[in-house]
């Protein structure tokens, strides 16, 4: 079966410092990867996806995340984060060929302070 | 908006009480999903339709947890006989063939059962 472990549970950072949320993945087979954002009080919107070919992909906000292949990881990274990115990360994966279902970590709370 | 819709946004109901969700997907979407997000925790796959038809449900829907779309446009997720470990949020996604791992979510629906 497949599961998805984001490693930590709330990330505190400072305004303009990097930051790296950290999510594995379980799976015998080929999987897509996805990273979600939900803000307070807003609906889950997809951040960025990896489906095939690159193993780094960016988002339009300057998220990146690369596909670890042999370490079954995909971290989610910001050379400087802003308050505006305080929100829930999630981290999901769905099988490569299958009926696009998500499988979700736990979430992962990035708090930016001033 | 032409975003994904559900309704009632919030649903406060006595244990034993039926309760149904509204969700409406984007308008060209053929695929349609209902997940369940508890507090702290990542969303969890309940049920998938492809049009009109249910091809997915995971073990964590149980009998009764019923989900319908009629006529492939929107879905309803009903419970019967609520209980207390149903309080969560419900959340409907849906994406179109050709992006069918591009998920966009909904606002969802908080059941609160006391």
């Amino acid at each position: 079966a497949q599961s998805v472990t984001q490693l930590d549970s709330q990330v505190p950072v400072f305004e303009e410092a990097p930051v790296e949320l950290r999510c594995n993945y379980s799976s015998s087979v080929s999987v897509y990867l996805f990273w979600y954002v939900q803000y307070p009080n807003q609906g889950l919107q997809l951040l960025l996806k990896y489906l095939s070919g690159s193993t780094l992909v960016k988002s339009i906000n300057g998220f990146e995340a690369e596909f670890n292949k042999s370490q079954t990881s995909f971290h989610l990274r910001k050379p400087s984060v802003h308050i505006s990115d305080t929100a829930e990360y999630f981290c999901a994966v769905s099988l490569s060929g299958n009926t696009g279902k998500l499988i979700f970590g736990q979430g992962t709370t990035l708090q930016v302070k001033p | 908006d032409t975003g994904v819709s559900q309704d009632p946004r919030h649903k406060i109901t006595k244990r034993g009480q039926n309760v149904t969700f509204r969700c409406d997907p984007i308008s060209e979407h053929n695929r349609l999903y209902w997940y369940r997000q508890t507090l702290g925790q990542g969303p969890e796959f309940l049920t998938y339709f492809q049009n009109e038809a249910q091809l997915e449900k995971s073990r964590l829907l149980s009998d009764r947890f019923s989900a319908e779309r009629p006529k492939g446009s929107f879905s309803t997720l009903e419970i019967q006989r609520t209980e207390q470990g149903d309080s969560a949020m419900y959340l409907c996604a849906s994406s179109s063939g050709q992006t069918a791992y591009e998920q966009y979510f909904g606002p969802g629906t908080r059941l609160t059962v006391t």
